[in-house]
């Protein structure tokens, strides 16, 4: 059975920093692609990052380019989410997925981590 | 890179069809066959339903159906049952490596 389990998730203050991890289970992780995707609260589905299975390809959304760094350990199976200079904009449940195929589609989702930027 | 575009709500009676439109741009949508759509139920993680425009992952219903004209995909759902009451998300690959959601649409079974 895939799983997908996310942690990491507290309250930070804004400019402050974070590191997300996602542990996987149940597939060949090295295989493939991973991706993190956000949920503001009471709001919709914003893609954030992906990384390719050997590392060296990278992809970001405008919103966290140059804020947040996305990054894997295949022999740990585990992926990670550096995210700096946090903002409040930032909050939001934080899943991990993986990308099913060629079209980037997410066929299997983690239970979500939820980041909160206050004072 | 904006968000697709879908309709804020969509609503039916039970055993009727719907269908909800998720509307990009020739770099999105309507560059690629790569149109995906999620089931979201409150407080729960996103579950896929369609890819690749119209196929459906193994253990999905039949009455869940995807197509495509132009820029604008779409999601069918026949025989309307209560449990699809739920936010809908399409997604696009894009002309930049990337991933783009639509902006979601709340199903309500009437």
């Amino acid at each position: 059975e895939v799983q997908l389990v996310e942690s990491g998730g507290v309250l930070v203050q804004p400019g402050g920093s974070l590191r997300l991890s996602c542990v996987a289970s149940g597939f060949s992780f090295s295989s493939y692609t991973m991706s993190w995707v956000r949920q503001a609260p009471g709001k919709g589905l914003e893609w954030v990052s992906y990384i390719r299975p050997g590392s060296s390809t990278t992809y970001y959304a405008d919103s966290v380019k140059g804020r947040f760094t996305i990054s894997r350990d295949n022999a740990k199976n585990s992926l990670y989410l550096q995210m700096n200079s946090l903002r409040a904009e930032d909050t939001a449940v934080y899943y991990c997925a993986r990308d099913g195929g060629s079209g980037g589609e997410f066929d299997y989702w983690g239970q979500g981590t939820l980041v909160t930027v206050s004072s | 890179q904006s968000a697709l575009t879908q309709p804020a709500s969509v609503s039916g009676s039970p055993g009727q069809s719907i269908t909800i439109s998720c509307t990009g741009t020739s770099s999105d949508v309507g560059g690629y066959n790569f149109v995906s759509w999620y089931q979201q139920h409150p407080g729960i993680a996103p579950k896929l339903m369609i890819y690749e425009v119209s196929k459906r992952p193994s253990g999905v219903s039949h009455r869940f159906s995807g197509s495509k004209s132009g820029k604008t995909a779409s999601l069918t759902i026949s025989g309307l049952q209560a449990e699809d009451e739920a936010d809908y998300y399409c997604s696009s690959y894009t002309s930049s490596g990337t991933q783009v959601f639509g902006t979601g649409t709340k199903v309500t079974v009437l």
